[in-house]
């Protein structure tokens, strides 16, 4: 079963705002990624951090992977319409193409 | 092709038939996945090839569940006598291997009546 937890489970945000999503395991993770969901749609890969304490920036997204490697974070500034979805977080246990545990993931609501 | 193609998009099938699912992946990438997604969970691991063989298929469920790639780029997913707790969406994603990130196709949304 999944071992990530991911909070907070739904946002809703006034379009502008920031937001803020994180996730954390019991276990060590080597890689950790986020990903954003559409209804219909495979998740697409938003942004991919390799090293502890490494920050990652994709435009207004911002993501860290934790010192412990047991956490991360991504941070979304200035929201948009756009940015509706669910949000998800993976890990990855081993160094190469391993496959990826999935967090439950965070719904992105932005209300006008 | 320009990405990864999951036929069928949909499937509806009975409570104990056989299904398969086909993924054709990005061409000349070599890891092949096939995830499976609960409705409001996350995609949970099933199996994952690199080239014809399966590297690891610790995450599928049950011996009805066999995923095949027989050479190294086309996969399909087969599961037999169907239950309906195996409805769900089936993703397949590929990568170039080692640790690049990989691309999911859309799925197939697979119900058991």
């Amino acid at each position: 079963g999944q071992q990530l937890n991911q909070s907070p489970q739904s946002m809703f945000i006034q379009e502008g705002e920031d937001v803020s999503m994180n996730c954390t395991s019991s276990s060590i993770f080597n890689t950790w990624l986020w990903y954003k969901q559409e209804p219909g749609e495979g998740p697409v890969l938003l942004i991919a951090l390799y090293k502890a304490g490494e920050l990652t920036s994709n435009g207004r997204l911002t993501a860290q992977f934790g010192i412990t490697r047991k956490d991360s974070f991504l941070n979304i500034s200035a929201s948009i319409p756009s940015d509706v979805g669910i949000y998800f977080c993976a890990g990855r246990r081993g160094g190469g193409a391993d496959g990826l545990t999935f967090g439950k993931g965070t719904h992105l609501i932005i209300q006008p | 092709g320009a990405g990864v193609s999951q036929t069928p998009s949909n499937k509806v099938t009975e409570k104990g038939k056989y299904v398969e699912l086909r993924c054709d992946p990005i061409s000349g990438h070599t890891a092949l996945y096939w995830y499976r997604q609960s409705l409001g969970q996350g995609p949970e691991f099933l199996i994952y090839f690199q080239g014809t063989g399966a590297a690891d298929d610790s995450g599928l469920p049950n011996d009805r569940f066999f995923a095949v790639r027989p050479e190294g780029s086309v996969s399909t997913l087969k599961i037999q006598r169907t239950e309906r707790g195996d409805s769900a969406v089936y993703l397949c994603a590929s990568s170039k291997g080692g640790s690049y990130g990989y691309t999911f196709g859309s799925g197939t949304r697979l119900t058991v009546v």
